[in-house]
């Protein structure tokens, strides 16, 4: 079955304290992997997409990285403003293009 | 349009009660999808569309749950006879072609989500 796992569920961190966090997947052969970001009462926000391992992608304070098994979501010297939930989403190449979510980890960044 | 659009923002509905859903995406996005989120846990996909067809009905919790989409365009999700279980936020999403791969065809934009009480 088709899975997809992200921890910790939840991470306090102090302003410029870098950290990671993790996705793990399960599929029958990975389409894409995808991270967004989701702030409280908003709809979640496109980040990345990774399509094979190895393949890294940056943004600002993020780089997403992906293996044959997970992801990782790098958070480098984070800002109050990074606080949010990050949403990692699978998609499978024969299951009809449907998405899979993780549920996600709450990031609250300290000032 | 500018983004994925959604209405009502919000719904308070008595149990029992029939509820109709709406979507806008975003002009020229051929794939739509429906999504439900309850509190703390994570995006539940429940149908997807592309064009006016809908290939992938699996996450549709019930028969009371039903969607459509006309003119490759709007859609409108509709739940008959509420209950308590089915308050939730539920979240449209739409991107340009996900049958591409290895694009950018198939990065998802979302609506900010209608939130649905049911009493």
């Amino acid at each position: 079955e088709d899975q997809v796992t992200q921890s910790p569920e939840a991470l306090r961190l102090q302003e410029g304290e870098s950290s990671s966090l993790n996705c793990s997947y399960t599929v029958s052969g990975l389409r894409g992997l995808f991270w967004y970001r989701q702030d409280p009462g908003k709809g979640p926000e496109f980040l990345f997409t990774l399509y094979s391992a190895g393949e890294e992608k940056e943004k600002e304070r993020l780089k997403a990285t992906l293996t044959k098994k997970e992801s990782f979501l790098h958070i480098t010297a984070p800002k109050p403003e990074d606080s949010a939930t990050y949403l990692c989403a699978v998609q499978a190449r024969n299951r009809d293009d449907k998405i899979i979510f993780g549920k996600g980890t709450r990031l609250h960044i300290l000032p | 349009g500018a983004g994925v659009s959604q209405s009502p923002s919000n719904k308070v509905t008595e149990k029992g009660k029939d509820v109709e859903l709406r979507c806008d995406p975003i002009s020229g996005h051929t794939a739509l999808y429906w999504y439900r989120q309850s509190l703390g846990q994570g995006l539940e996909f429940l149908i997807y569309f592309q064009g006016n067809s809908a290939p992938d009905k699996s996450g549709l919790p019930s028969d009371r749950f039903s969607a459509e989409r006309t003119g490759g365009s709007v859609s409108t999700l509709t739940i008959q006879r509420t209950q308590q279980e089915d308050s939730a936020v539920y979240l449209c999403a739409s991107s340009l072609d996900p049958l591409l791969a290895y694009s950018s065809y198939n990065e998802q934009f979302f609506g900010p989500g209608t939130r649905l009480t049911v009493l």
